[in-house]
């Protein structure tokens, strides 16, 4: 693995409540990202970051926020859950444009939460 | 929009035979691809990339081709083992902030 852990791994929650969730890594990557991943859909991407303080949307965004206040943490937050956000979400880093040119994602390991 | 995507949902594969696991992308300005392999519970793992700028890179056991004029990517295992059963996706991009679009899979399942 790329030194990157997600927390939680594992998460219950009930519609309306609030969840975060958060992705660490250990690479000093300048990029990361959060995707999506269910069924039929594949991987989407929900939000990234270019840097400390730096963040976009991306095309699933809609229910989620995200903050980015050091390097190594990016935190991707569902202000009210509801159950169409029942998904495993992954994080990625990228060291990005090395070279000019894009830079590799690797992938944390995942983080499966259900929305009853 | 622009999309990428996968001909096969499933491969079945006898153990020690090679896979051909193909990927059409249709963004003729997509200058990077990224193959990942995923096994159930995992996040997925990268495996091999190649630039616009080659047609064909190899690693160990794998090789990726890639094919602009017909915006057809693949990849090829040799002697296919039980322990690349997964599903594999490709991944474009085609932007300067890194973001990649990703295929939906192709489950590749190794028979004894």
């Amino acid at each position: 693995d790329a030194g990157i852990t997600q927390s939680p791994r594992h998460k219950v929650t009930e519609t309306g409540t609030p969840v975060t969730l958060r992705c660490h890594q250990t690479e000093n990557h300048r990029y990361m990202y959060w995707y999506r991943q269910d069924p039929g859909h594949g991987l989407r991407l929900i939000h990234y970051s270019y840097g400390v303080k730096d963040t976009d949307k991306g095309e699933v965004s809609d229910g989620y926020s995200v903050s980015r206040s050091k390097t190594e943490d990016f935190l991707l937050t569902l202000e009210s859950a509801t159950s169409s956000q029942t998904s495993v979400y992954f994080c990625a880093i990228s060291g990005g444009l090395a070279g000019g040119r894009t830079d590799t994602q690797y992938f944390g390991p995942g983080t499966r939460l259900t929305v009853l | 929009g622009e999309s990428v995507g996968l001909h096969l949902p499933t491969l079945s594969v006898q153990e020690g035979d090679n896979s051909i696991i193909n990927c059409a992308y249709s963004n003729s300005a997509s200058d990077y691809f990224i193959w990942y392999k995923q096994e159930s519970g995992k996040g997925p793992q990268f495996i091999i990339d190649i630039r616009s700028n080659m047609d064909k890179r190899q690693g160990q056991r794998v090789t990726v081709l890639l094919n602009k004029t017909v915006k057809h990517l693949s990849l090829q295992i040799a002697a296919t083992q039980p322990g690349d059963s997964a599903v594999y996706f490709c991944a474009e991009n085609a932007d300067s902030w890194g973001k990649l679009q990703f295929g939906a899979g192709t489950q590749v399942v190794v028979t004894p």
